[in-house]
C-alpha cells in the first residue's frame, strides 16, 4: 500500500481565496509531482521537485505555487483561486532513480465557486 | 518534449484479449510505463519496459520496441473490473530531473 496522503479529499471554496492542497508521503521519495486531472481526461504536470528546496513547473503551472522544505511534504498553493481551477489535483512521488513508478496519492478534488 | 498517442476509446468483451497501443515520440528515452486509474481513483502502476519486447504480469502483459517507438499493454481474460483508464507514461529527459509525463489515457470498456 503505497504511503502518500493527500488532504483534503474534497473543498469547495469562493472566488479569490487562497488555498493550499496537502501532500506528504513517508517513504522517503526524493521526487514528488502534482498534476491536474479533470474527469476521465490526462494527466497535465503541474509542478515537479527532485529534493529538499529543488522544485520545476511543469507544462501546466495554474498560477500556483509549491514548496519543498521537507522531503516529506510537498504542498501545493493557489494564491487566488477561479472557476478555472476547479478539478482534480493529485500528488504523486518516486525514488530518484529513473523508471521506477510513482506512487500516487487519492487525490483533492477541488470546486471553485 | 515527448509526445505520446494512444486511442481515446476501447471497448471489449468479457473474457476477451484486449490490446491498448502507445506510440511516442521522444528526443531521448529511458522506459515505457503503464499506469490504470479506476473513475474517482487515482492511478496505479502496472508495468515497466526499458528493453524490447514482453514483459507478462499475471493476466496483463506489457510490450516495448524501441526501434518503432511503440509498445502496447494487453489484457488477458478481460474481466468487468478491468474497466478503467489506462495511461503509457514516459521521463521527460528534456526536462531537468525527468519529470513522469503520461498520454492522454484509453478508456477501456469490458462489457458482458
Amino acid at each position: 500500500e503505497a504511503d502518500i496522503y493527500q488532504t483534503p479529499r474534497y473543498l469547495v471554496i469562493g472566488t479569490g481565496k487562497k488555498i493550499t492542497l496537502e501532500c506528504s508521503q513517508t517513504m522517503g521519495h526524493d521526487k514528488m509531482y502534482w498534476y491536474q486531472q479533470d474527469p476521465g481526461m490526462e494527466l497535465h504536470l503541474i509542478h515537479y521537485s527532485y529534493g529538499v528546496n529543488s522544485t520545476e513547473k511543469g507544462d501546466l503551472s495554474s498560477e500556483s505555487t509549491v514548496s519543498r522544505i521537507r522531503t516529506e511534504h510537498f504542498p501545493l498553493t493557489l494564491e487566488s483561486a477561479r472557476p478555472s481551477h476547479t478539478s482534480q489535483y493529485l500528488c504523486a512521488s518516486s525514488e530518484s532513480t529513473l523508471g521506477t513508478e510513482a506512487f500516487f496519492g487519492q487525490g483533492t478534488r477541488l470546486t471553485v465557486v | 518534449g515527448q509526445s505520446l498517442e494512444q486511442p481515446s476509446e476501447v471497448t471489449a468483451v468479457e473474457g476477451a484479449i484486449v490490446q491498448i497501443n502507445c506510440t511516442y515520440q521522444t528526443s531521448g528515452f529511458y522506459g515505457l510505463s503503464w499506469y490504470q486509474q479506476h473513475d474517482g481513483g487515482a492511478p496505479t502502476f502496472l508495468s515497466y519496459n526499458a528493453l524490447d519486447g514482453l514483459e507478462e504480469t499475471g493476466r496483463f502483459s506489457s510490450f516495448l520496441s524501441r526501434s518503432d517507438s511503440y509498445g502496447y499493454l494487453l489484457l488477458q481474460e478481460l474481466q468487468m473490473k478491468d474497466s478503467a483508464s489506462y495511461f503509457c507514461a514516459v521521463p521527460d529527459l528534456n526536462s531537468g530531473n525527468t519529470p513522469l509525463v503520461f498520454g492522454k489515457g484509453t478508456r477501456l470498456s469490458v462489457i458482458a
